[in-house]
């Protein structure tokens, strides 16, 4: 079982270009969830999916930030037009149903310059 | 709306001796609780849960936790730490039927020779 995993580690864009963030959930969960990681803010949750379809966005910011499930074995969190404040360790979680613990990956940290 | 303080952002203690990290929570009902480590350049793992029951929860490497109702509580107990138990600890909570979890600010753990 190699957990959660999340590609890349690290990114680096530059104000205005977009970023797209890659998580490959445990086999067979069905859950998958996306949280953002600042020193201000903590722990934030972002969005979740169950049996690829999108269950509750209301972590997402309302621009730029969309997020996709298209098969069971991967999932994508894409940013359009960067933004320092965008700058985060965007985290991914799997669960294997509904009621399940989450299972967490190492985070992709994003520095937009 | 649903929260969790956890009142101490760095707790200091020397190796050998016993730990508690506080958490408090906030909800209308009865919530999942959990307690997380993040440790350096790592993702979150999970060091053990409350769903009901025994409100006395183990976990792994020794943590155990103590849901109380009354006070609102879910603290995080260690009998004898050791060095490499330094690093962040979360306390989280899941209410109703939604499956976000929502964490603490954490509370970072140095454990000092």
């Amino acid at each position: 079982n190699a957990g959660v995993i999340q590609t890349p580690r690290h990114k680096v864009t530059g104000k205005g270009q977009e970023a797209t963030l890659w998580c490959e959930p445990i086999s067979g969960h069905s859950a998958v969830f996306w949280y953002r990681q600042t020193i201000v803010q903590g722990l934030e949750f972002l969005t979740y999916f169950r049996n690829q379809a999108p269950i509750d966005d209301s972590g997402m910011p309302k621009e730029r930030f969309s997020a996709q499930m298209p098969n069971q074995s991967h999932s994508t969190l894409k940013i359009q037009s960067t933004q320092p404040q965008d700058s985060a360790v965007y985290l991914c979680a799997s669960s294997a149903d509904y009621y399940a613990e989450q299972f967490f990956g190492p985070g992709t940290r994003l520095t937009v310059l | 709306a649903q929260s969790v303080t956890q009142p101490d952002a760095r707790v200091t203690v020397s190796e050998g001796a016993s730990l508690q990290l506080r958490c408090k929570y906030s909800s209308s009902v009865t919530p999942y609780l959990f307690w997380y480590v993040q440790y350096p350049r790592q993702g979150l793992q999970l060091l053990l849960k409350y769903y009901s029951g025994d409100p006395v929860v183990q976990g792994v490497n020794g943590f155990e936790a103590e849901f109380s109702k009354s006070n609102s509580s879910f603290h995080l107990r260690k009998a004898s730490v050791h060095w490499s138990d330094s690093a962040v600890y979360f306390c989280a909570l899941i209410t109703g039927n939604t499956r976000k979890l929502i964490f603490g600010l954490g509370t970072t753990l140095q454990v000092q020779p």
